[in-house]
């Protein structure tokens, strides 16, 4: 089955930038989205197609992709940050959503 | 603003039917702009899709479980549905409801429930 990988974990203390990779190999020809995820809170879209910021969403964050990876880079990283963060793409067919295993974010 | 909410029993047996309703409002289910989506996430593990419908009925399932999941509008209470039959305890996660995109740039989720747990077990 089609998969996205992601690192299960990444630490970076307050101030730093944290990047999230996430890699698949249909990703070149199918759009990338992340999700924030934070416990007890409804999970939040944060860049959709690659590299959009929806509205409300801090310039803090912000989406690329290089190949076969996607990359969400948070720039002077918070706190508030700390949270799961999920990929999200097109299975290679692009006739359904997959999600990355998730990546948790530990703000030092 | 959307709100969705999940609702249903916690507890399920194995065999049995799960069944979860997810309330919305602030919006209509039989608007065109989303699509109602059902996703899924087992204890420490990541995210899967489950499916989703829009708002004419046609649905859409995870090739993975399309033979035990229906998901069904009631737009007199503007809810969707879930059912997954014969469950085992592979299906004990947490379900959310949330709205979808689809568009030929691929698909979004943009508004989410909180979850809720269901554990199957006897």
């Amino acid at each position: 089955s089609y998969e996205l990988t992601q690192p299960p974990s990444v630490s970076v203390s307050p101030g730093q930038t944290a990047r999230i990779t996430c890699s698949g190999d249909a990703l070149p020809k199918q759009n990338a989205y992340w999700y924030q995820q934070k416990p007890g809170q409804a999970s939040v879209l944060v860049i959709y197609k690659d590299s959009k910021r929806p509205s409300g969403i801090p310039e803090r964050f912000s989406g690329s992709s290089s190949g076969t990876t996607v990359t969400l880079t948070i720039s002077g990283v918070r706190a508030e940050d700390e949270a799961d963060y999920y990929c999200q793409s097109a299975h290679s067919s692009g006739t359904y959503p997959v999600f990355g295993g998730g990546t948790k974010l530990t703000v030092l | 603003q959307l709100q969705l909410q999940e609702s249903g029993p916690g507890l399920v047996r194995p065999s049995e039917t799960l069944s979860l309703t997810c309330s919305v409002s602030g919006g209509s289910i039989s608007s065109s702009a989303f699509h109602w989506a059902w996703i899924r996430q087992p204890p420490g593990k990541g995210l899967e899709w489950i499916g989703n419908i829009y708002y004419s009925g046609t649905t859409y399932y995870s090739p993975s479980l399309k033979s035990r999941v229906t998901i069904s509008l009631d737009t007199s209470k503007n809810q969707f549905s879930l059912k997954l039959s014969s469950v085992t305890a592979a299906d004990t996660a947490l379900y959310y409801c949330a709205t979808m995109k689809y568009e030929s740039s691929g698909f979004s989720f943009d508004y989410w429930g909180l979850g809720t747990l269901v554990t199957v077990s006897s």
